[in-house]
């Protein structure tokens, strides 16, 4: 099975950068995704690691360590639309690559 | 970048009735497609994965005879909820799973969702 595991909520200053971590235990994995969601929207996609290292994308970078089982989203020069909730996914192994979610953390960004 | 579509986006129907969403690959064929539901606060929760020309694979807990799932075609998936029940009621999402070919990412990219209520 998998187990991933996300801080709940965080508030973060317009203007100021964010670290949104993600833990994760799998009996296999083969990527994993950070996707943003506004409340009653479908998650739109940011980031897909599957190696270990950092991936910039203008505002946003994704950190993966397969070892430790833990991935970062980094979010610079926050805006206030980046207030959403932010979800960590893993995929797993085999045929059909099941990509299961975690809980997501709230973001709450102010002026 | 990859577009998925989901039909319809809101429907409320009366306890007892059922309801088909459709979700929609609009420039990619997809073979695999997955359905979530969602639950007020909640994250998004597999119910099944919908393979072109064969049986869904559902997840622990969901009764494959109550949420009916056909992949008739490489880019169309439907999830019929039957005899709907307002437990029921929640935020049904469909992606697609888009091979990473030429060194794209293989990722998965996911409909507007649809919002059904029963009464």
């Amino acid at each position: 099975g998998q187990n991933i595991d996300q801080p709940t909520e965080m508030t973060a200053t317009e203007g100021a950068i964010v670290q949104i971590n993600c833990t994760y235990q799998t009996s296999g994995f083969n990527g994993l995704f950070w996707y943003q969601q506004h409340a009653g929207e479908a998650p739109t996609f940011l980031s897909y690691n599957v190696l270990d290292g950092l991936e910039e994308k203008g505002r946003f970078s994704s950190f993966l360590s397969r070892s430790k089982g833990y991935s970062y989203l980094l979010l610079k020069e926050l805006q206030m639309k980046d207030s959403a909730s932010y979800l960590c996914a893993v995929r797993g192994p085999g045929g059909y690559q099941k990509v299961t979610f975690g809980t997501g953390t709230k973001l709450q960004v102010i002026p | 970048g990859a577009v998925v579509s989901q039909h319809p986006s809101r429907v409320i129907c009366k306890s007892g009735t059922s309801v088909k969403i459709e979700c929609r690959s609009l420039d990619f064929q997809a073979t695999t497609m997955f359905w979530y539901r969602q639950f007020p606060k909640q994250s998004l929760m597999l119910m099944a994965t919908s393979n072109e020309g064969s049986k869904a694979t559902y997840e622990q807990g969901v009764e494959k005879d109550k949420f009916l799932i056909n992949h008739a075609s490489l880019t169309l998936s439907t999830l019929t909820v039957t005899s709907a029940h307002p437990e029921d009621s929640s935020f049904y999402i469909c992606s697609a799973r888009v091979p990473s070919g030429g060194g794209g990412t293989d990722t998965q990219y996911f409909g507007p969702g649809t919002r059904l209520t029963v009464l």
